[in-house]
């Protein structure tokens, strides 16, 4: 099973700054199947980010998804209020478990 | 416009079982792999399993053997038994589709609460 460590668990910013967010996983991430999602309280994930750097539809373009391997990122240009919320980040191995990281809070 | 409703949550005893369903609007559900995620009150997402399209299976340790994850395409609806239910397993029960390696469109949750 692949275990996925988000770093940090908060994160404190200020809307007009920019987040980065680290997804480390403990074995190689097939093909870079790696995705992000947003969770804000009381609402259901929504995908941000799929196979690592790939927009899901309607996402604006300050956020973005960058590594590979075992390291991975999620930035986010220029926080607007909205984007405060919490990020888990996900991995589809060429076998399930799917695991999710733990989750930053975005605070 | 793609539509996911889970229901079927509640509040059982430890050891009893309960069935949720969500039920999919706005694709063509034979062609897609469902999951269950779940998330315990105050933690993060716990993925619990999935169905694919052809019917093959998979599921987290935590819910193995207990937990059974079926689809019925005629009526375009994904179901979880869950039997042998420990207090663990309260949480929000979420279903969600796959598509490319992610799962892109999640339903609103049910809420299965285990306790005495």
């Amino acid at each position: 099973e692949i275990v996925l460590t988000q770093s940090p668990d908060t994160l404190s910013l200020s809307p007009g700054e920019r987040a980065t967010l680290s997804c480390r996983a403990s074995q190689s991430v097939y093909n870079g199947y790696l995705a992000w999602y947003q969770q804000r309280p009381g609402q259901a994930p929504r995908l941000l980010i799929h196979v690592t750097s790939r927009r899901a539809t309607g996402i604006p373009d300050r956020f973005s998804g960058s590594g590979s391997g075992t390291d991975f990122t999620l930035t986010i240009s220029r926080l607007e209020p909205e984007d405060f919320a919490v990020y888990y980040c996900q991995q589809y191995g060429s076998a399930p478990p799917y695991t999710f990281g733990q989750g930053t809070k975005l605070e | 416009e793609v539509q996911l409703v889970e229901s079927g949550g509640g509040l059982v005893q430890p050891g009893e079982s309960l069935k949720l369903s969500c039920a999919a609007s706005g694709f063509t559900f034979s062609d897609s792999p469902m999951h269950w995620v779940r998330q315990a009150p105050g933690k993060g997402l716990e993925w619990v399993g999935r169905i694919r399209n052809g019917y093959a299976t998979a599921y987290a340790e935590s819910v193995r053997g207990r937990f059974t994850i079926s689809r019925d395409d005629s009526k375009n609806t994904a179901y979880l038994q869950m039997n042998s239910l420990k207090s663990e397993d309260t949480a929000v029960y979420y279903c969600s589709r796959q598509t490319d390696s992610c799962n892109d469109y999640w339903g609103q949750g049910t809420l299965v609460t285990v306790s005495s």
